[in-house]
């Protein structure tokens, strides 16, 4: 596609519950990134794929928190077991290679 | 630790003000140094970019000013108008390297 897409835009959960978040990135970009954005706050990074392999998991806050990616396309990012401070905005940016990220719009997640 | 560091928080400028931000980075080997701009709502956008073999780059009313020996960026506003209102993100990253570092953002706001 033209751009990134995440989907859902917006999701309210209840607490307890399991989200999964979507990024469909440019088509042909090898790299793709989860990024975490709490209100007000700075980009929090998650987790690094090149392919649909993920050598940097580092990011990702607890072991409630997986990720995917197949066919070096779509990444999944799932929250088990939600808590309400898990409550941002969760960014995908992909890249063709070590230069600037293109960023998609976001999923505001909210956990009640 | 952060590896960028990025100031003001915030500011406010009047519309036709110059707006500064300014980052300073640790890692010389940083060689890719882009500037994003994020909209309520939006993902961050790619604004302009800057590689230290130059000292500035002007693209409209945006400019970078890059001094290597001092391991410091900024981004000048010129003009700034309402539409400006936003919050800006340094990131710098080395070449090879997958994960760009970025600053903890500044809302900039541009009062009519």
């Amino acid at each position: 596609g033209a751009g990134v897409s995440q989907s859902p835009s917006n999701k309210v959960t209840e607490k307890g519950k399991d989200v999964e978040l979507r990024c469909d990135p440019i088509s042909g970009h090898t790299a793709l990134y989860w990024y975490r954005q709490s209100l007000g706050q700075g980009l929090e990074f998650l987790i690094y794929f090149q392919g649909n392999s993920a050598p940097d998991k580092s990011g990702l806050p607890s072991d409630r928190f997986s990720a995917e990616r197949t066919g070096g396309s779509v990444s999944t990012l799932t929250i088990q077991r939600t808590q309400q401070e898990d409550s941002a905005v969760y960014l995908c940016a992909s890249s063709p290679g070590s230069s600037g990220y293109t960023f998609g719009s976001g999923t505001r997640l909210t956990v009640v | 630790q952060q590896q960028v560091k990025q100031s003001p928080q915030s500011l406010i400028v009047q519309k036709g003000g110059i707006s500064i931000i300014n980052c300073a980075y640790e890692n010389t080997a940083f060689d890719y140094f882009p500037w994003y701009q994020q909209f309520p709502g939006k993902g961050p956008a790619l604004l302009i970019a800057i590689r230290p073999d130059v000292s500035e780059k002007k693209e409209g009313r945006f400019t970078i000013s890059f001094n290597k020996s001092a391991k410091q960026f900024s981004l000048h506003i010129m003009d700034s108008q309402p539409g400006d209102s936003a919050t800006y993100f340094c990131a710098a990253i080395r070449s090879n390297d997958y994960k760009l570092s970025f600053g903890a953002g500044t809302t900039v706001t541009v009062r009519a």
